[in-house]
C-alpha cells in the first residue's frame, strides 16, 4: 500500500519569509510521481509543483521548490518570499504508473502580514 | 468556462435519501475520478474510471456507486445517504495518453454535501 504522511497539520509564516512543508511517503515502486497541490479557501485544488522520481534534479516553479530525497522517501515543499495569497491547505500527493493518486492529510499554511 | 464542472456545489439532504453528484468535463480526458475530502484525512479515492467501460473501486467505495454515462460525464450516487458521508466531494480528470511522464489531475470545484 502507498501512504503519504504530512506531519505538520498547521504552520504559520510571516509575509516575505520562507517556509518548508514536509511530506514523506511509503512505496515499493521505483517509478512514480510526486505533486504538491494547494487548496485556498475557495476550495479549488491547484497544482503547485510536480516531480518525477527518476529525476534527481529538484523541481522549481518561481517561488516554489522541492527537496526530493528518494532514498529517504521525502518530498518537502519550500515557499520563498511568502505572500498572503499563499495562505491555503497544501496537499502532498503520490502517483504511480497506474495513475491512481494518494494524498496526504494536508498542512494548513497561514501567512501573516 | 471551467474545464471540470460539478453539480450541485452544495447540497443538504436527510439520512436515507438517494443523492447523485454529477461531474462533466470539456478537457477530452478519458480518466475520471471521484474523491471525498474530510478534515484531517486529505482526499481519498472513491471510484475511478479510465474509459466509459472501465470503472474501478477506490479505497472507500462502500456506500457509493458511479455511472460513466459518456466520456465527459461521471456521476457519483449515494443510494441511501448517512451522516458520515458528510464531506467535500471532488471530481478530477487526467489524460489517458501516455506521454512517457506524469499526467496531473485537474479538479472540479467540489460539492459540499451535508447529510442530516
Amino acid at each position: 500500500a502507498q501512504t503519504v504522511t504530512q506531519s505538520q497539520p498547521e504552520m504559520s509564516v510571516q509575509e516575505a519569509e520562507t517556509v518548508t512543508l514536509s511530506c514523506t511517503y511509503d512505496t515499493s515502486e521505483n517509478n512514480y510521481y510526486l505533486f504538491w497541490y494547494k487548496q485556498p479557501p475557495s476550495r479549488q485544488m491547484i497544482l503547485v509543483i510536480r516531480q518525477e522520481a527518476y529525476k534527481q534534479q529538484n523541481a522549481t516553479e518561481n517561488r516554489f521548490s522541492v527537496n526530493f530525497q528518494k532514498a529517504a522517501k521525502s518530498f518537502s515543499l519550500k515557499i520563498s518570499d511568502s505572500q498572503l495569497g499563499d495562505t491555503a491547505m497544501y496537499f502532498c500527493a503520490f502517483m504511480k504508473q497506474e495513475r491512481k493518486f494518494y494524498f496526504g492529510s494536508g498542512t494548513k499554511l497561514n501567512v501573516k502580514p | 468556462d471551467a474545464d471540470v464542472t460539478q453539480t450541485p456545489r452544495n447540497r443538504i439532504t436527510k439520512t436515507g435519501k438517494r443523492i447523485m453528484l454529477e461531474c462533466s468535463q470539456t478537457k477530452g480526458h478519458d480518466r475520471m475520478y471521484w474523491y471525498r475530502q474530510d478534515p484531517g484525512l486529505g482526499l481519498r479515492l472513491i471510484y475511478y474510471s479510465f474509459d466509459v467501460k472501465d470503472i474501478n473501486k477506490g479505497e472507500i467505495s462502500d456506500g457509493y456507486s458511479v455511472s460513466r454515462q459518456a466520456q465527459a460525464k461521471f456521476s457519483l450516487s449515494l443510494e441511501s445517504a448517512i451522516p458520515n458521508q458528510t464531506a467535500l466531494y471532488f471530481c478530477a480528470t487526467s489524460d489517458r495518453r501516455d506521454r512517457g511522464y506524469w499526467d496531473e489531475q485537474f479538479f472540479g470545484p467540489g460539492t459540499r454535501l451535508t447529510v442530516l
